[in-house]
């Protein structure tokens, strides 16, 4: 699976919108791009995930550059509850053993 | 909503017992895990099933034994507890999209 590097921490004001970017520049033809938060003494929960094209669901938006070597989660208007850890994976899709969930960013909203 | 089920959110064992830590999911998944998490650590792949008593160690089994007898509940068993292996345990189900996952069970050996 590709490496992924992501700052260790980013603060955000609350209402705007949080951009948290992912590095991983060796990734591969076949692999996707996963987003996963963990908010305090909680289990990880899922975002968002995709291959090329930019998505979009009712949490975030992820923009994935053209050579896929990087990509955005884009929390369009954060809250206080979107204080966490976000992790960006990368890795085939539906298949394999486990996630490798590294460090992730902290990121903290301030009111 | 796939739901992931731990038994416990914050349990205190002594050195030496014997922990059983449960885990269901109500989505008839295949795929389900036990990871731990400690800081500076990130999250650690302890064992894996793919099916009903099938088992795979993960990236640190030594110390922890699994039990997956039927579709929905897979359990993490601590045969001897030690201090070091206070943590937060993470169950988790793989989903279309990846990982559901538990709330977690703060596990504390004292």
């Amino acid at each position: 699976d590709a490496k992924t590097t992501q700052p260790p921490s980013m603060d955000c004001a609350e209402g705007r919108a949080a951009n948290l970017p992912c590095n991983h520049s060796t990734i591969s033809g076949n692999e996707y791009v996963y987003w996963y938060r963990q908010i305090h003494s909680q289990g990880p929960q899922y975002i968002i995930h995709g291959l090329k094209n930019n998505e979009t669901n009712e949490m975030a938006s992820l923009i994935i550059t053209e050579d896929r070597k990087s990509s955005t989660l884009i929390l369009p208007h954060a809250t206080l509850r979107d204080t966490a850890v976000y992790y960006c994976i990368v890795r085939v899709a539906y298949t394999g053993n486990q996630f490798y969930f590294g460090t992730g960013t902290s990121l903290t909203v301030i009111p | 909503d796939v739901k992931v089920t731990q038994s416990s959110r914050y349990l205190v064992k002594r050195t030496g017992e014997k922990v059983f830590l449960e885990c269901v999911q109500d989505m008839d998944h295949e795929n389900m895990f036990w990871y731990r998490q400690d800081p500076g650590l990130g999250l650690r792949l302890i064992y894996f099933s793919y099916d009903v008593k099938m088992k795979e160690k993960g990236d640190i089994p030594e110390g922890y034994s699994v039990s997956r007898e039927k579709k929905e509940r897979f359990s993490l068993i601590l045969e001897s507890a030690s201090t070091n292996q206070t943590s937060m345990y993470l169950c988790a189900s793989r989903t279309f999209y990846g990982y559901t996952f538990g709330s977690g069970t703060r596990l504390t050996v004292v």
